[in-house]
């Protein structure tokens, strides 16, 4: 199976900060990668597909970038609504499977 | 717009048999473009993949649960369905049913299954 290692697993900032999350493969996936927000009670939603696509409809503060094994989710300056927790997940083979996630809460 | 609603029951007593079904509107599950996956969350933790079944039939298991599950489709009523046996407390969770281009585009909203006597 292909262990996916997201850090870190909290992550404090401000409105307005740039953040990075990375998510880390335990062999190459290629850009088989997909990045989701999650908020309490809702259903994952979809932002980033294959490593560093936009999803329709998702702001373009949110960017994704890499391929092989390490990966990175940027958003270039944290607005309010974007405090959640995200998850990477990989679809180059089965299993698929997701990072642990990493929180987002307000410093 | 695609819209995909789980169903089923909330509570199920261990040794027993969780039974969800996800009905796809706004699309087709017969579609070849896409498969339709499930996915848990346990309480408070991260996302774990159950399994997937593709318009054909096809299907493909998470190992960790491949004993005890079974995915099935439904065209004429555009549904496809998840059965986990033999539960225990550790199979409570959100399960969510969603559609996989090869990522997970649209999701259901989820249904929280609670696994007790």
């Amino acid at each position: 199976d292909i262990q996916m290692t997201q850090s870190p697993s909290t992550l404090s900032a401000s409105v307005g900060d740039r953040v990075t999350i990375t998510c880390r493969a335990s062999q190459s996936i290629s850009s088989w990668l997909a990045w989701y927000q999650q908020k309490p009670g809702k259903a994952p939603k979809l932002l980033i597909y294959q490593a560093s696509s936009l999803e329709s409809g998702v702001p373009s503060r949110f960017s994704g970038s890499g391929s092989g094994t390490e990966f990175t989710l940027t958003i270039s300056s944290l607005q309010p609504d974007d405090f959640a927790s995200y998850y990477c997940q990989q679809h180059n083979s089965y299993p698929i499977t997701f990072g642990q996630g990493t929180r987002l809460e307000i410093k | 717009q695609l819209q995909l609603q789980e169903s089923g029951p909330g509570l199920v007593k261990p040794s027993e048999t969780l039974s969800l079904t996800c009905t796809v509107s706004g699309g087709s599950v017969s579609s070849s473009t896409y498969n339709w996956g499930w996915i848990r969350q346990p309480p408070g933790k991260g996302l774990e993949w159950i399994g997937n079944i593709y318009y054909s039939g096809s299907t493909y298991y998470n190992p960790s649960l491949k004993t005890r599950v079974t995915i099935s489709i439904d065209t004429a009523k555009n549904q496809f369905s998840l059965k986990l046996s033999s539960v225990i407390a550790a199979d409570t969770a959100v399960y969510y049913c969603a559609r996989r281009p090869g990522h997970f585009d649209y999701w259901g909203q989820g249904t929280l299954v609670t696994v007790s006597s």
